[in-house]
């Protein structure tokens, strides 16, 4: 069982949408979660960190994380052509020297 | 504030050649270093971390090496490229709690 799943998509919303993004992960320990934003051809960007658990926003962006039921989400609010792209999540302890990865979800925002 | 350059940003090997990509960080000490290769379809794949000079872990056997020869410069190389070699390399540096990415080598062998 990988450390981190991710749903792969593709996921295709129109304009405006609320956007959930989740994955889900095994390792009791970890302790610090992050999602990353990558456009076609570009090296992830890190768009929210959390740790532990509980919510965070940012603009459009809320992250949310549930240790009693090791799940992420991103929700994206007011969706926009540009937030299409690959959304990745990650998560790590605070002994660990890399992080986990779940291997994506294609988004889409139609217009 | 810290900043990660790779380079080149697209690269095209005949099989055999070698490779060297470069990956340096600044405004930052002693940092993890990390090569990941990225597959459609397949996530990234951890090939190469670094927690101090000289100090390189390899996750996955393969044709490919890594050296950390400064304490914010990361290269990974290959003496003779194969097909397979082909795909997008990411050098990324973390302070253990979150990483941060490189813009990516797109990679093709031919």
């Amino acid at each position: 069982q990988k450390e981190v799943e991710q749903d792969p998509g593709p996921l295709s919303v129109p304009e405006g949408a609320i956007v959930s993004l989740n994955c889900t992960y095994s390792n009791s320990a970890f302790q610090y979660f992050m999602w990353y934003r990558q456009y076609s051809r570009k090296g992830p960007e890190l768009l929210m960190y959390t740790y532990s658990s509980g919510n965070k926003e940012d603009g459009r962006f809320t992250a949310q994380v549930d240790k009693s039921s090791k799940y992420i989400s991103l929700f994206i609010r007011d969706s926009q052509p540009s937030d299409s792209a690959t959304y990745l999540c990650a998560s790590n302890s605070n002994s660990g020297y890399a992080l986990n990865f779940g291997k994506g979800t294609s988004l889409l925002v139609t217009p | 504030s810290q900043t990660i350059h790779q380079w080149p940003a697209t690269l095209v090997q005949p099989v055999g050649s070698p490779l060297s990509l470069e990956c340096t960080v600044e405004g930052t000490s002693n940092p993890n270093l990390y090569w990941y290769r990225q597959a459609a379809g397949r996530g990234l794949q951890l090939l190469f971390y670094s927690v101090g000079i000289g100090q390189i872990s390899s996750e996955v056997p393969q044709n490919l090496s890594a050296s950390r020869p400064q304490d914010r410069q990361f290269i990974l190389s290959s003496k003779k490229l194969l097909l397979s070699d082909s795909g997008f390399y990411l050098c990324a540096w973390s302070d253990q709690e979150v990483a941060f990415f490189g813009q990516g080598t797109r990679l093709t062998v031919v």
